[in-house]
């Protein structure tokens, strides 16, 4: 299994919906979750970070599924704005090694109007 | 934003000539990461630093040296450049070991002719 797998997608969303993608992880040790997300041709940004009891953040909801091993991201009344790549991202494990967090491929996301 | 810099932004190069890019922080943070990303591949760490003159490597760190001779500067030197190192090159910073996430700078987008 990979350490993180997305669905690269893409996503082809009319303006107005909801769209939910999911991740999965293979370190069951992990305790940082966070999602970034990537506009083209510039670096990622932290969207939000994923906490166990669920969380979020105006139109945007994380979950955490510890016993399944999978993150999941919900837009809701999406924008054309949205229209990226969404990386999930994980520590590798539970405080051990400075090389921190294993960072998917990306989930690519179109907003269409 | 997080105070983070690299240079140049953009750099065309020859084969076989050494080249070094630059990441400046002004956070204190503690971790300093390079990572290069191409099309399929995602997000790849080269090297990364736990503090000055402590450096490791990543998964992808052949043709690839760094130094830290001070907290807020992580040089990666390409001893020799080659096509395949191609790629756009992102530093990014953290106060911990990836607990909070780390913060991107805007990249340096290299070509190898």
């Amino acid at each position: 299994r990979k350490e993180v797998e997305q669905d690269p997608g893409p996503f082809n969303v009319p303006e107005g919906a909801t769209v939910a993608f999911n991740c999965t992880y293979s370190n069951s040790a992990s305790q940082s979750f966070f999602w970034y997300r990537q506009d083209c041709r510039k670096e990622p940004k932290l969207l939000m970070s994923v906490y166990s009891s669920g969380n979020e953040d105006g139109r945007f909801t994380a979950q955490l599924n510890r016993a399944s091993q999978y993150i999941s991201l919900l837009i809701r009344d999406s924008k054309l704005s949205d229209s990226a790549t969404y990386l999930c991202v994980v520590n590798k494990e539970s405080g051990g090694g400075a090389d921190g967090l294993t960072f998917g491929k990306g989930t690519h996301l179109i907003i269409q109007p | 934003d997080a105070g983070i810099t690299q240079s140049p932004r953009h750099k065309v190069t020859e084969t076989g000539t050494p080249v070094t890019l630059r990441c400046h922080q002004t956070e204190n943070h503690r971790y300093m990461y390079w990572y290069r990303q191409d099309p399929g591949h995602g997000l790849r760490l080269i090297h990364y630093s736990y503090g000055v003159k402590d450096t490791d490597k990543g998964e992808v760190s052949d043709g690839y040296s760094v130094s830290r001779s001070k907290t807020e500067d992580f040089l990666l030197t390409l001893e020799s450049a080659t096509s395949s190192q191609t790629s756009v090159y992102f530093c990014a910073i953290s106060p911990g070991q990836g607990w909070t996430g780390y913060t991107f700078g805007s990249g340096t987008r290299l070509t190898v002719v």
